[in-house]
């Protein structure tokens, strides 16, 4: 499949440590936060969100941190493992209660690399 | 279940010529979504459906890309003239509702070249 984030920032990491992906957004208007997986050849992949008026959330092995006050998301990956191997993506998009959907407006991503 | 499908999933165009991308959505998702990703950068917003109706088409970069979705299930997004700027992975999207936290799901893209 095609190669995805050839010059994107590169997180390297040992199979076990955890990960810390950061994400800088600009819009103060997003109101919903979601982080992606991305592996060559395949489509962004639902990892976990969170709205504006939470600071946090966690899921399997993974946490989101939000901070409003500077416009920054992050993403920690507990254990992370050679499969977690990727490029991640955050996303944002404004909430409104008129029931169009929304578009997502994503970051550059980061590329992680987990060595075994 | 099935996730969201994409073909072709390569498509190699000569400048000048016609492309048809075709998304099948996951069964029965109201909303569906076109995204543009450039290498090495994120997926950028090309167009938005609710059932048939196009109800943001504000990404799509030239009168020269057209997306439809007429039953309100199978879309295609059809570029005419391709350009060498064209040239990226198109990625498809699906939503089971219209609500702006829904979560949208990918298909595998297809990756047009255009030489």
């Amino acid at each position: 499949g095609e190669s995805v984030g050839l010059h994107l920032p590169t997180l390297s990491v040992q199979e076990g440590d955890n990960s810390i992906i950061n994400c800088a957004y600009s819009n103060s208007a997003s109101d919903y936060f979601i982080w992606y997986k991305q592996e060559s050849g395949k489509g962004p992949q639902f990892i976990i969100d969170i709205r504006s008026n939470m600071d946090k959330r966690q899921g399997q092995r993974v946490t989101v941190l939000l901070n409003k006050t500077v416009k920054h998301l992050s993403l920690q990956i507990a254990a992370t493992q050679p499969g977690d191997s990727a490029v991640y993506f955050c996303a944002e998009t404004p909430s409104m209660n008129n029931n169009a959907g929304n578009m997502l407006t994503f970051g550059g991503g980061t590329r992680l690399m987990v060595k075994p | 279940g099935a996730g969201v499908s994409q073909s072709p999933r390569y498509k190699v165009a000569k400048r000048g010529q016609d492309v048809a991308l075709r998304c099948d959505p996951i069964s029965g998702h109201v909303s569906l979504f076109w995204y543009q990703q450039a290498l090495g950068q994120g997926p950028e917003f090309l167009t938005y459906f609710q059932n048939e109706a196009q109800l943001d088409k504000s990404g799509l970069p030239s009168d020269r890309f057209f997306a439809e979705r007429p039953e309100g299930s199978v879309s295609t997004l059809k570029i005419q003239r391709t350009q060498q700027e064209d040239s990226a992975v198109y990625l498809c999207a699906s939503s089971l509702r219209a609500g702006s936290t829904d979560t949208q799901y990918f298909g595998p893209g297809t990756r047009l070249t255009v030489l």
